[in-house]
């Protein structure tokens, strides 16, 4: 099993709806997770962390961890048009310091 | 200036040329990473330096050098690159530590023709 694993996509959903990005994770990793948002042809922009089992909610996005099955999740809710982009999750990995592993990426795309 | 800046912010570069991209953060941090991005791939650390001395080389090929003055700076050289090494190369910086959150600067754009 890679380190973290996101399906590719695309997720395809109307505006308006709740967009749920997952993420899985093996144990070579340290169980921080940070979600990162890429627009096409730009830099990965840090958009939540979290650092402990449960939710933790900015705005309208909402990071779950859950330790226990080795996923983590963002939950985008009202979803945009300018939410369309590739999400991209990382954790440190383990005994490895600073060293992030980047999942793949999920493309979302929010129709109207 | 804030946060991360890189530049250029694109180059076209030939395989016998020599060139170098900068990376500075105004951001306070000690802690600074090149990554590759290439079509498709995930993003692929390269090196690590923390406190100006390189702590990763993610056995990244000779023909990019890097190099970290201070800890607002940091520079990747390029020389003899290959065409396959197009790709959009990115600068972040953190804190020192294993969960600290990285921030990214706007990237290369690279092309080897």
């Amino acid at each position: 099993q890679k380190e973290v694993e996101q399906n590719s996509g695309p997720l395809s959903v109307p505006e308006g709806a709740i967009a749920s990005l997952n993420c899985t994770y093996s144990d070579r990793v340290s169980q921080s997770f940070f979600w990162y948002r890429q627009y096409s042809g730009k830099s990965p922009e840090l958009i939540m962390s979290i650092y402990s089992n449960g939710d933790k909610e900015d705005g309208r996005f909402t990071a779950q961890l859950n330790k226990a099955s080795q996923y983590v999740s963002l939950l985008i809710r009202d979803s945009q048009p300018s939410d369309s982009a590739t999400y991209l999750c990382a954790a440190p990995v383990s005994g490895g310091y600073n060293k992030l592993i980047f999942g793949a990426g999920t493309r979302l795309a929010v129709h109207p | 200036e804030t946060g991360v800046t890189q530049t250029p912010r694109h180059l076209v570069m030939g395989m016998t040329n020599k060139k170098s991209l900068k990376c500075e953060q105004h951001l306070g941090h000690n802690a600074m990473y090149w990554y590759k991005q290439s079509a498709k791939k995930p993003l692929e650390l390269m090196f690590v330096y923390n406190f100006k001395e390189q702590t990763e080389n993610n056995s990244v090929p000779s023909r990019f050098s890097p190099e970290c003055p201070n800890s607002s700076h940091l520079f990747l050289h390029l020389h003899t690159l290959q065409p396959e090494d197009s790709a959009l190369y990115l600068c972040a910086s953190s804190r020192p530590g294993t969960d600290n959150e990285q921030f990214f600067g706007p990237g290369t754009r690279l092309t080897v023709l």
